[in-house]
């Protein structure tokens, strides 16, 4: 089993929708949490840094973290074609390197 | 635009060949990542310096090496080249050691043909 899982998808929806993209973890040490957003054959873009629980709102983009239950989201809200992106979730204790779920596959239909 | 630049963006070489990819942190970056980005393999951490130092590895073959300057620039050298090694190489930069907000760069994509 995976440090950490998260769906491939890809996931479709259409413009204007809440998108709601998840990671679930196994390591309780994870204190870091991070989302990237990466478009085809570019590097990722950090997004959102959440330290411990609780919940960080950037714009359109919330980032939820739940340590009891082991699992981050991010919500993006009034979705756009230019969301279309893999989103890639990242944890780290700040003792190693990063761990990297596999990235969800985004895409915006306008 | 992250800061951190890559160069070269792409490199098309044969097998047994050598090749260097070259990173530029973010400025008053002290850390470099290496990663290592292929289809089927996701994200995968290579090696951590920090001030010119090795901090970390992960699952970086012995054919490759990497090392970080005084200016802090770093170079990620693949050696004895192989297929499997056509990948997206990233290199990402943070401020401290610890593994945390790290910033990419624009990746230099590797084909071994």
């Amino acid at each position: 089993q995976k440090e950490v899982e998260q769906d491939p998808g890809p996931l479709s929806v259409p413009e204007g929708a809440i998108v709601s993209l998840n990671c679930t973890y196994s390591n309780s040490a994870f204190q870091y949490f991070m989302w990237y957003r990466q478009y085809s054959r570019k590097g990722p873009e950090l997004l959102m840094y959440t330290y411990s629980s609780g919940n960080k709102e950037d714009g359109r983009f919330t980032a939820q973290v739940d340590k009891s239950s082991k699992y981050i989201s991010l919500f993006i809200r009034d979705s756009q074609p230019s969301d279309s992106a893999t989103y890639l979730c990242a944890m780290g204790t700040g003792r190693r390197a990063l761990t990297f779920g596999s990235g969800t596959r985004l895409q915006v239909q306008p | 635009d992250s800061g951190v630049t890559q160069t070269p963006k792409h490199l098309i070489t044969a097998t047994g060949q050598r090749v260097t990819l070259r990173c530029s942190p973010r400025s008053g970056d002290l850390s470099v990542y290496w990663y290592q980005q292929s289809l089927d393999q996701g994200l995968q951490f290579l090696i951590q310096y920090y001030n010119g130092e090795e901090r970390a590895k992960g699952n970086i073959l012995e054919r490759f090496s990497a090392q970080q300057f005084p200016d802090l620039h770093s170079e990620l050298n693949l050696s004895s080249l192989e297929l499997g090694d056509s990948a997206l190489y990233f290199c990402a930069s943070s401020v401290s050691t610890s593994y945390n907000e790290q910033f990419f760069g624009p990746g230099t994509r590797l084909t071994v043909l």
